[in-house]
């Protein structure tokens, strides 16, 4: 089946650097990537939409300078978190779709920024 | 009103029942529709996917989609201890803007052994 690996699993980092997490698709060409947001017991609200060669589309509220989304390929997307603070910590997740095919998640990403 | 409910749980059932998840949409141009299983800090992991009204069997676990209804079932049957999960279902049209899925906010299982 479909595979999509994140990259890294957990990351703590200090206030004020960036932080930037991988997004691949292991064995289909993802035309479109999504990250989320997951808070503790929360189901997943979508940040943005990313496709491959064009800039990504934010969901509102979603600060596009904060969180920068390349998708240079048709299997990678980054996230870069930039000037993280404490209320950046969150899980964060990808997903990533083909041609015809339904979504399939990354195992998320763990942020926490002290 | 939110385009897709579900069920908010939390569901805690015995080994071996039977597990009805639910949710409705209000959104008549939904035709895919799809049930993720979510472990604790993990991503969501596809576990079935449906197009269209009808049933769909996998294993232990049946789809049921009534679009005339706007109302999506995922049954679990023998549940397993291994099943505690959170389900999230998710639905989405088929010229939506670059795919995006529509989720319910997910039902949390817990199956006692």
């Amino acid at each position: 089946g479909a595979v999509v690996s994140q990259h890294p699993s957990r990351v703590i980092c200090k206030s004020g650097t960036s932080v930037k997490i991988e997004c691949r698709s292991l064995d289909f060409q993802a035309t479109t990537m999504f990250w989320y947001r997951q808070f503790p017991k929360q189901s997943l609200m979508l940040m943005a939409t990313s496709n491959e060669g064009s800039k990504a589309t934010y969901e509102q509220g979603v600060e596009k300078d904060k969180f920068l989304i390349n998708h240079a390929s048709l299997t990678l997307s980054t996230l870069t978190v930039t000037s993280a603070h404490p209320e950046d910590s969150s899980f964060y997740i990808c997903s990533a779709r083909g041609s015809g095919q339904p979504l399939h998640f990354g195992n998320g990403t763990r942020l926490t920024v002290t | 009103q939110k385009e897709v409910e579900q069920d908010p749980g939390p569901l805690s059932v015995p080994e071996g029942a039977i597990v009805s998840l639910n949710c409705t949409y209000s959104n008549s141009a939904f035709q895919y529709f799809m049930w993720y299983r979510q472990y604790s800090r993990k991503g969501p992991e596809l576990l079935m996917y449906t197009y269209s009204s009808g049933n769909k069997e996998d294993g232990r676990f049946t789809a049921q989609v009534d679009k005339s209804s706007k109302y999506i079932s995922l049954f679990i049957r023998d549940s397993q201890p291994s099943d505690s999960a959170t389900y999230l279902c998710a639905m989405s049209a088929r010229d939506t803007n670059a795919g995006k899925s529509t989720f319910g906010d997910g039902t949390t299982l817990t199956v006692k052994p």
